[in-house]
């Protein structure tokens, strides 16, 4: 009964580094997203991805990419990590259809730019 | 576009004490209302939901009542316990699928 696993849990990168924020569903879900969350400023919105092979654009996208190859995984890309971007960000999953369908999120990465 | 405003934290209460924290909207259409609560150093878990005017979501002690004329979700107990410190987000989901979250209000109960 794994739901979203994220890994890595905690991460330190200097600036310039480049990394990748792992996340996998196993409850076939559709709809993928990253948000980071910021004290006083709740989440936001990086990337999301409706299916395998379409990703899109949300409130925060810049310095980050996404692929979504499987349905199962969607990871997060940092290019070329910056202070700005020291946050925790969670991978949150749900299905497509219904309006009462709830979001279910990983445990979060906890990323410190230095 | 659409947005949640919740109430600023940090709230400390005493243990038994009864809790409020107010969330309104503002939605293009009918959304469908959620309250989700973070425990210290986890992911985000839902607490309760409501999809329709009126609706009464509840779950483990917390309610909260859709109030479509005053775009609002307050969240309330009762009688709250040292285990029920953590944050709390309220958020709505769009007739365009988006989640949009609150800031989060953080409570801390003391015994």
């Amino acid at each position: 009964n794994a739901g979203v696993t994220q890994t890595p849990k905690f991460q330190v990168l200097k600036t310039g580094q480049s990394m990748t924020l792992q996340c996998a569903q196993d409850m076939n879900h559709e709809y993928m997203s990253w948000y980071r969350q910021d004290p006083g400023m709740g989440l936001r919105l990086i990337h999301y991805s409706v299916g395998a092979g379409i990703t899109d654009q949300g409130e925060v996208p810049n310095g980050y990419n996404v692929s979504r190859s499987t349905t199962e995984d969607f990871p997060l890309r940092l290019l070329s990590a910056a202070p700005s971007q020291t946050s925790v960000y969670f991978c949150a999953s749900r299905t497509t259809g219904g309006r009462n369908t709830e979001a279910f999120f990983g445990q979060g990465t906890r990323l410190t730019v230095v | 576009g659409d947005s949640v405003t919740q109430m600023e934290g940090p709230v400390t209460l005493s243990e038994e004490a009864f809790l409020t924290i107010n969330c309104t909207y503002t939605a293009t259409g009918y959304p469908s209302l959620f309250w989700y609560v973070q425990y210290p150093g986890e992911g985000l878990q839902l607490l309760l939901k409501a999809t329709k005017a009126d609706d009464k979501g509840s779950n483990k002690g917390f309610e909260a009542t859709y109030r479509k004329e005053t775009t609002s979700f307050h969240l309330e107990k009762g009688s709250v316990q040292v285990s029920d410190s953590a944050v709390y987000f309220c958020a709505l989901r769009g007739p365009g699928n988006q989640f949009y979250f609150g800031t989060g209000t953080s409570l801390t109960v003391i015994p």
